[in-house]
C-alpha cells in the first residue's frame, strides 16, 4: 500500500507564483524525501528532512514537517517554466533498510 | 562523483521472451541497490533491493527476478515475460540514511 499520499494529484500555476504540494502518510517514519521527476526521466532528489526536524530550505524550496500530523509540505517559490515536472515524497520507516515508499505524486505545470 | 547506469534506454519485446536490465554504478562501493517499476502515472514501487553481492530480497511477488553478481552491478530478469510486465523501470543507489540515486529508466513495452 502507498505509504505516501501526495495532494494534489495536479497543480498548474503562472511564472512567478509559489506552488506548495502536500504530503500525508500513515505510519511513523525515518526521513521523508522529495524528488522531482520529469517526464520520462529518472528521479531527482531535492530534499531529506529527518523525523526530529521540522522545516529544511534549499535555493527556492522550503520542506516542512509535522509528524503530529504525518504530514509534509514543499513550496516551491517564484516558479519557472522550468519546475514543470512530477514532484513524489517518499519516506522510510525505522529497521527497514532504507527502503522508500513513494506516493503517486503531484503534476506540476508551470505556464510562462 | 558517483554515476550508475541503467540500459536499455527503451525495449519492445514480444510476450513469452526473456528479459534482462542491467544497471553499473560508479565512484562508490558497497551500496545498497534498488529496483523499481512505474506504471504511468503513478508512483514508484520497490520490487527488489540488495545490501551486498548475492544478496537479493523480494518485495512483490512476480514475474521477475533480480541478481547482483558484482558489488555495483544489479540485473533484473525475466525468464517469460508477461503484458503486466511493461512499465517504466528504474534502478538506484543509496546509502545508510541518505538520498537514493536514480538511473534514467528502461520503457519496458510488451507486445
Amino acid at each position: 500500500s502507498q505509504q505516501g499520499e501526495e495532494d494534489p494529484q495536479a497543480l498548474s500555476i503562472q511564472e512567478g507564483e509559489n506552488a506548495t504540494m502536500n504530503c500525508s502518510y500513515k505510519t511513523s517514519i525515518n526521513n521523508l524525501q522529495w524528488y522531482r521527476q520529469n517526464s520520462g526521466r529518472g528521479l531527482v532528489h531535492l530534499i531529506l528532512i529527518r523525523s526530529n526536524e521540522r522545516e529544511k530550505h534549499s535555493g527556492r524550496l522550503r520542506v516542512t514537517l509535522d509528524t503530529s500530523k504525518k504530514s509534509s509540505s514543499l513550496l516551491i517559490t517564484a516558479s519557472r517554466a522550468a519546475d514543470t515536472a512530477s514532484y513524489f515524497c517518499a519516506t522510510d520507516v525505522w529497521g527497514s533498510n532504507y527502503k522508500l515508499t513513494f506516493g503517486k505524486g503531484t503534476l506540476l505545470t508551470v505556464n510562462p | 562523483s558517483q554515476t550508475i547506469h541503467q540500459w536499455p534506454a527503451t525495449l519492445v519485446q514480444p510476450v513469452g521472451s526473456p528479459l534482462s536490465l542491467e544497471c553499473t554504478v560508479e565512484g562508490t562501493s558497497n551500496p545498497n541497490l534498488y529496483w523499481y517499476r512505474q506504471a504511468a502515472g503513478r508512483g514508484l514501487q520497490l520490487l527488489f533491493y540488495s545490501v551486498g553481492i548475492g544478496q537479493i530480497s523480494s518485495e512483490v511477488p512476480q514475474n521477475l527476478s533480480a541478481s547482483r553478481p558484482q558489488d555495483r552491478q544489479f540485473i533484473l530478469s525475466s525468464k517469460k515475460l508477461l503484458l503486466s510486465d511493461s512499465g517504466f523501470y528504474l534502478c538506484a543507489w543509496g546509502r545508510r540514511d541518505q538520498p537514493q540515486h536514480f538511473g534514467d529508466g528502461t520503457r519496458l513495452s510488451i507486445l
